[in-house]
């Protein structure tokens, strides 16, 4: 168990939904990452967030956006869904924001957009 | 940006066997982590390894940093171990990204 919580686990949904992906850092990690596993992609490193704020961005669809709260948890949503969304995305944390350190995995969340 | 290669794609092992699977980078790395996909798909933490050896096991792994590549070695295989292993870097000229190869299928038979 890495510590990391995701939910939910399966998400099934329909073109042009939106939906909200969860995560629950590890206790103590400040620092949360979100990342896509794709078919065509592989994985892909999506967006950071260090202590509420942003701090890189990688490959991120203007469609999809995330945020960091107070208590550290962090929401990724997917809006205007297409086909091609269907991907198993993972969060990520890690102590503080460099990355001179391990990064724990949470078990993802796999997105079905039918 | 930062390229890393696995090799080899795709391996099949009998059980008890033993494998050494290598990730190659074009970089300086502060970071490099191995993981293993499961058939479930969840993506288990097996080294945080930037330099140096560790052990874990069965497992090991051996990270030469200024030869830019890590070994990940498995010893006496299980069928547990099938899955998809994974190597990831963080380059020093990025911020806190991991950067993943396309990793190593296994397949360990009876």
């Amino acid at each position: 168990d890495s510590g990391v919580t995701q939910t939910p686990k399966h998400l099934i949904t329909a073109t042009g939904q939106r939906v909200t992906l969860r995560c629950s850092p590890r206790s103590g990690d400040l620092s949360v990452y979100w990342y896509q596993q794709s078919l065509d992609q592989g994985l892909q490193f999506l967006i950071q967030y260090y202590n509420g704020e942003e701090r890189a961005k990688g490959n991120i669809l203007e469609r999809f956006s995330a945020q960091q709260f107070p208590d550290l948890h962090s929401e990724l949503n997917l809006s205007s869904l297409e086909l091609g969304d269907s991907a198993l995305y993972f969060c990520a944390s890690s102590v503080s924001g460099g990355n001179n350190q391990p990064q724990h995995f949470g078990d993802g969340t796999r997105l079905s957009i039918l | 940006g930062i390229q890393v290669e696995q090799s080899p794609p795709d391996l099949i092992l009998q059980e008890g066997a033993n494998s050494t699977l290598r990730c190659n980078f074009s970089d300086s790395v502060n970071n490099l982590q191995w993981f293993h996909q499961n058939p479930w798909g969840q993506l288990i933490n097996l080294f945080y390894i930037p330099s140096g050896t560790k052990q874990n096991g069965r497992l090991s792994a051996t990270t030469v940093a200024t030869e830019r590549y890590s070994l990940l070695y498995i010893s006496s295989s299980q069928t547990t171990d099938s899955g998809v292993y994974f190597c990831a870097v963080g380059w020093y000229g990025t911020a806190s990204k991991l950067t993943f190869g396309t990793g190593t299928r296994l397949q360990v038979t009876l």
